[in-house]
């Protein structure tokens, strides 16, 4: 079983559909990230979150540590949200990743 | 401010030769650490330097070597590649290591032929 799981593996909607990606994690860590990565390779953080929630423009990030999950949530998604987004966690550390969920927003 | 800077962006390489990838991190950023990311295996960590010394190293054979610079500038060398190295190499840098918000390069793709 891998230590960083997420949920869904592959997610279409449409322009302007509300986005739930999940992140479930079996190691001890002191904090979370996720981050996004467009076709091309290069790879963007979006959150580091250690407790609770953060909000950035039409992204929030929760951590729940007692339940080791987390989830990302994109509003009003655009077609230009499209890409892999990977959570990946720091036990030890290292940096463990999921093995990505590739969202793909149509218009 | 620039961001992190990976050369080169491309290369092809015979199996049973060497490599030597770079990386140049923000500035003020002494921690620069390394990944690598296939199909099969996703992504995964390789090592990390802060201030010339490795503080860790992930689950890769001995032919994955680094080190960093006192310009906090980091190299690693692949030896004796193999077809499965074939992969996009990413490094990251932050101010601290194991510090949050880590910047990351747009990667150097390794093909082996």
């Amino acid at each position: 079983k891998n230590e960083v799981e997420q949920s869904p593996q592959n997610l279409t909607a449409q322009e302007g559909e509300f986005i739930t990606i999940n992140c479930s994690y079996s190691v001890g860590i002191s904090a979370l990230h996720w981050l996004q990565q467009h076709p091309g390779g290069g790879i963007v953080s979006l959150f580091m979150l250690s407790s609770g929630k953060k909000k950035h423009g039409r992204l929030i990030a929760t951590i729940n540590i007692q339940e080791k999950h987390s989830s990302l949530h994109i509003t009003a998604s655009h077609p230009r949200d499209s890409a892999v987004y990977i959570c990946a966690v720091n036990p030890d550390n290292d940096m463990r990743f999921g093995a990505g969920t590739r969202l793909t927003v149509k218009p | 401010k620039a961001g992190v800077t990976q050369t080169p962006r491309y290369l092809i390489k015979t199996r049973g030769q060497q490599v030597t990838l770079s990386c140049s991190p923000i500035s003020g950023h002494r921690s620069v650490s390394w990944y690598q990311q296939t199909p099969g295996q996703g992504l995964q960590f390789l090592f990390e330097y802060f201030s010339e010394t490795q503080r860790n190293k992930g689950n890769f054979p001995g032919r994955f070597s680094g080190r960093q610079f006192s310009n906090s500038r980091s190299e690693m060398n692949v030896s004796t590649l193999e077809l499965g190295d074939s992969a996009l190499y990413l490094c990251a840098s932050s101010q601290t290591p194991g510090a949050f918000g880590y910047t990351f390069g747009s990667g150097t793709r390794l093909t082996v032929v």
